[in-house]
């Protein structure tokens, strides 16, 4: 059974870096192929897709956010890290990391998602 | 990259059919075969749907379908239910290792 589930802080100020993780179960980042991605979605509005991570640890990421975004894993604990630099209150959304297909062109599982706000 | 543009809203009674559209461009939606869809209800995360265009992941309903003409994708729904009432977004490949995702779609079902 694959479970994601979105860890960090609830809020945060405005130029601050936000560190969020992502605990997973039920696969390993070890496995060919597997491949993570972080989502974010602000109140009332539609989902952006912000970065991804592969099992070989390549990285890719947003072309509008990639200055501020860095992922990060540790296959050990079963974790994945996104942190995104000078946080703005426009930055203030749903965080989701969800796990690609194996195709690698969609999001098949979905963690629950963690609301973060900035705000001074 | 810019966002998919999708109908805001599209509504059906009961047993008919909506049809959801999902305009992309030659650099994303037409240029590959990897338009997925993802059903959200109120406070909800998405739910995995339709993935490579037309395929529906195990434990989908058949009454879900997707299909892609162009630079525009579509999702159908068909014999709509009272549960299908939710937002809906499609997300595509848009070169270069990123994606992109709809401006997403309210179904209300009447």
């Amino acid at each position: 059974q694959v479970t994601l589930k979105e860890s960090g802080p609830a809020l945060v100020k405005p130029t601050q870096t936000l560190t969020l993780t992502c605990t997973f179960s039920g696969f390993s980042l070890t496995t060919v192929g597997t491949r993570l991605s972080w989502i974010r979605q602000p109140p009332g509005k539609a989902l952006e897709w912000l970065a991804r991570i592969d099992w070989d640890d390549d990285k890719f990421y947003s072309t509008s956010l990639k200055t501020r975004l860095t992922m990060s894993k540790d296959t050990s604990k079963n974790q994945v890290v996104l942190t995104m630099t000078n946080m703005d209150p426009v930055d203030t959304a749903t965080y989701y990391c969800a796990r690609m297909h194996s195709s690698g062109w969609s999001l098949e599982f979905w963690g629950q998602g963690i609301l973060v706000i900035v705000s001074s | 990259q810019s966002a998919l543009i999708q109908p805001r809203s599209v509504s059906g009674s009961p047993g008919q059919s909506v049809t959801i559209s999902c305009i992309g461009t030659s650099s994303d939606v037409g240029g590959y075969n990897y338009v997925s869809w993802y059903q959200q209800h109120p406070g909800k995360a998405p739910k995995f749907m339709i993935y490579d265009v037309n395929k529906r992941p195990s434990g989908v309903p058949d009454r879900f379908s997707g299909s892609k003409s162009g630079n525009t994708a579509s999702l159908i729904i068909s014999g709509l239910q009272a549960e299908d009432e939710a937002d809906y977004y499609c997300f595509s490949y848009a070169g270069s290792y990123t994606y992109v995702f709809g401006t997403g779609t309210t179904v209300t079902v009447l």
